[in-house]
């Protein structure tokens, strides 16, 4: 059984911070691992994919993964009130299909 | 920006009826999935369609769904005598032949009474 784990907060940061959210995964096989932000009542959106050991960069986002530690991370800067939402890893193997986590609930603070 | 669309956005439909959710995925994507989110819970990948055949299921996806592209630019997900807990968000996705990013259309939100 796969799994993937996330802490589900809630955190709460101030406008401005960083936030960081973690994530945990159980199949060593996974290959391609990703980001989403899930809105109240809404679709995952796809903001950041991983697919080697090391970080990523887009924009205030930062991507970590370790695969010896089978640990992905991501790391949002200068954290804004519309960051506002449910972030949500995943994880593919070679077969495509997303195994989630349960997402962690951010809340930026004015 | 292309996108996944996903009709209708909201289904009712009463115990033991069978329904048909509607996706066009992004056009020049080959790989097609069908997830669903119970309120409160898990994204949970229910299959994934690749040159017209099924790729992959989770046991979820017993025989009372079933999924179809009909025609060049449809995939459909048909659930067969609903039950309440089928009750759900229901998001298509497609990817390219690529990386392995997964797009999602906006869900359908099906309500069994």
């Amino acid at each position: 059984q796969k799994e993937v784990e996330q802490n589900s907060g809630p955190l709460s940061v101030p406008e401005g911070a960083i936030a960081s959210l973690n994530c945990t995964y159980s199949d060593r096989g996974s290959q391609s691992f990703f980001w989403y932000r899930q809105y109240s009542g809404k679709s995952p959106e796809l903001i950041m994919s991983i697919y080697s050991n090391g970080d990523k960069e887009d924009g205030r986002f930062t991507a970590q993964l370790n695969k010896a530690s089978q640990y992905v991370s991501l790391l949002i800067r200068d954290s804004q009130p519309s960051d506002s939402a449910t972030y949500l890893c995943a994880v593919s193997g070679s077969a495509r299909q997303l195994t989630f986590g349960s997402g962690t609930q951010l809340t930026v603070l004015p | 920006e292309p996108e996944v669309t996903q009709t209708p956005s909201h289904q009712v439909t009463q115990m033991g009826q069978e329904v048909i959710l509607r996706c066009v995925p992004i056009s020049n994507h080959l790989y097609f999935y069908w997830y669903r989110q119970i309120l409160g819970q898990k994204v949970e990948f229910l299959v994934s369609f690749y040159n017209n055949e099924i790729s992959e299921k989770s046991e979820i996806f017993d025989d009372q769904f079933s999924v179809e592209r009909p025609d060049g630019s449809n995939f459909t997900l048909k659930i067969r005598s609903t039950k309440l807990e089928d009750s759900a968000m229901y998001f298509c996705a497609s990817s390219g032949t690529g990386v392995p990013e997964a797009f999602f259309g906006q869900g359908t939100r099906l309500t069994v009474v």
